[in-house]
């Protein structure tokens, strides 16, 4: 199982880009990587997910290089309710009995 | 509208007191999970399920219990014998195949014990 280290937190400014890189030296080739935000006393919500190159939705960037055994998740223009928990999730396959293991994610704080 | 859905919210009981969490989910999905958090911590895996039937005990399984008659449901038991089970509990669901780790989860169920 593919483990994940992020770091433990991050500050920043309203309408400043966000970069948290999430380092997992030993994914599998079936793997995935995914990020969820997570808000106090609520269940984490799925931001992206990627398996290689670069992924851009609404809300934010995924890059992953080619080796895969980093991420990097981008937040543009933080607002005060992006201040929650990042978690990095790598896993993934097609076969049963997949167990999938968080790390200890990323509090980011964003201040006015 | 289509959703997993934990109860009750928050629970408390007493020492030495079994307690049931219920998971239930109309999403169509095969897997299922329970999580544990605690204050300022991470999620840890407690079990997991990818088939009606058939559960894998998580990273730490000792003191709970799991079962899976159905594919919508994926209740969680707290026995006596889990030595510190107040702490925040979280279900989620994920297609079995492809399982790429897409994780739909609960709101969660805050356990106490008094």
């Amino acid at each position: 199982l593919a483990k994940t280290t992020q770091p433990i937190s991050m500050d920043s400014y309203e309408g400043q880009e966000v970069n948290i890189t999430c380092s997992h030296n030993n994914i599998a080739t079936n793997d995935y990587i995914t990020w969820y935000q997570q808000f106090p006393s609520q269940g984490p919500r799925f931001i992206i997910q990627g398996y290689k190159t670069k992924v851009t939705n609404e809300v934010a960037s995924l890059f992953i290089p080619a080796d895969r055994k980093s991420s990097t998740l981008s937040l543009p223009r933080v607002s005060l309710s992006d201040t929650a928990v990042y978690y990095c999730l790598v896993g993934g396959s097609n076969q049963a009995g997949t167990a999938l293991i968080f790390g200890k994610g990323t509090t980011l704080s964003v201040s006015s | 509208d289509g959703g997993i859905t934990q109860s009750p919210k928050y629970l408390f009981r007493k020492e030495g007191q079994n307690v049931t969490l219920s998971c239930e989910q109309n999403l169509n999905h095969d897997a299922m999970y329970w999580y544990r958090q605690d204050p300022g911590q991470g999620l840890r895996l407690i079990y997991y399920s990818q088939i009606v039937n058939d559960f894998q005990k998580g990273d730490i399984a000792e003191g709970y219990s799991v079962s899976r008659e159905k594919k919508e449901s994926f209740p969680l038991t707290v026995t006596s014998a889990q030595k510190n089970p107040t702490a925040f509990y979280l279900c989620a669901s994920s297609m079995r195949t492809p399982n790429t780790g897409e994780l739909f989860f609960g709101e969660g169920s805050r356990l106490t014990v008094l």
